[in-house]
């Protein structure tokens, strides 16, 4: 069993709508959480980051961590066609710890 | 800010020539800098991890000898790799961290041996 497991996808919404990404993990350990979005042959981008259980809000962005059932959320509202990318979620057992990631979803938004 | 370059963003070079990459935090000071190497459509693979001024740590598989790391100060890493053959062709990329959790990742170096 993967310490991370993430649907790989691809994953296809119309324009507007609202998409959730998740991923669960096994590693009790982990206490940072954190979503990355990565376009074609790009580095990856810091999206939201996350210290333990509840929400945070960013915009269009909502990140949720529920360490009880080891289950992590981005919710994205009104997609747009520049939101199509991968999106990597990725946690840390403590500060500059290496981090574990998930494999990454495929998001295609679509007009 | 938060920003990491690379340099250079793709290389191509001859089977058997060594190659250089560097990873440099523009606006912060890094403790710590992580390098991943990514195959297409797959995720991000840890080759090591590295802290500035002492030996870089190696993620299992990875040899040292060909996949040389030093980090010579806070905003500076690079990475070579020595005698590189068709299949070290791939994306790399740096990561450092100012000593928080969170990571931010440079554009990434296509590397494509001939």
């Amino acid at each position: 069993q993967k310490e991370v497991e993430q649907d790989p996808g691809p994953l296809s919404v119309p324009e507007g709508a609202i998409v959730s990404l998740n991923c669960t993990y096994s590693n009790s350990a982990f206490q940072y959480f954190m979503w990355y979005r990565q376009y074609s042959r790009k580095g990856p981008e810091l999206l939201m980051y996350t210290y333990s259980s509840g929400n945070k809000e960013d915009g269009r962005f909502t990140a949720q961590v529920d360490k009880s059932s080891k289950y992590i959320s981005l919710f994205i509202r009104d997609s747009q066609p520049s939101d199509s990318a991968t999106y990597l979620c990725a946690m840390s057992a403590g500060g500059g710890n290496k981090l574990t990631f998930g494999t990454g979803t495929q998001l295609k938004v679509e007009l | 800010g938060a920003v990491v370059s690379q340099h250079p963003s793709r290389v191509i070079c001859k089977s058997g020539t060594s190659v250089k990459i560097e990873c440099r935090s523009l606006d912060f000071q890094a403790t710590t800098m992580f390098w991943y190497r990514q195959f297409p459509k797959k995720s991000l693979m840890l080759m090591a991890t590295s802290n500035e001024g002492s030996k870089a740590t190696y993620e299992q598989g990875v040899e040292k000898d060909k996949f040389l790391i030093n980090h010579a100060s806070l905003t500076l890493s690079t990475l070579t790799v020595t005698s590189a053959h068709p299949e070290d062709s791939s994306f790399y990329i740096c990561s450092a961290t100012p000593g928080k959790y969170e990571q931010y990742f440079g554009p990434g170096t296509r590397l494509t041996v001939t």
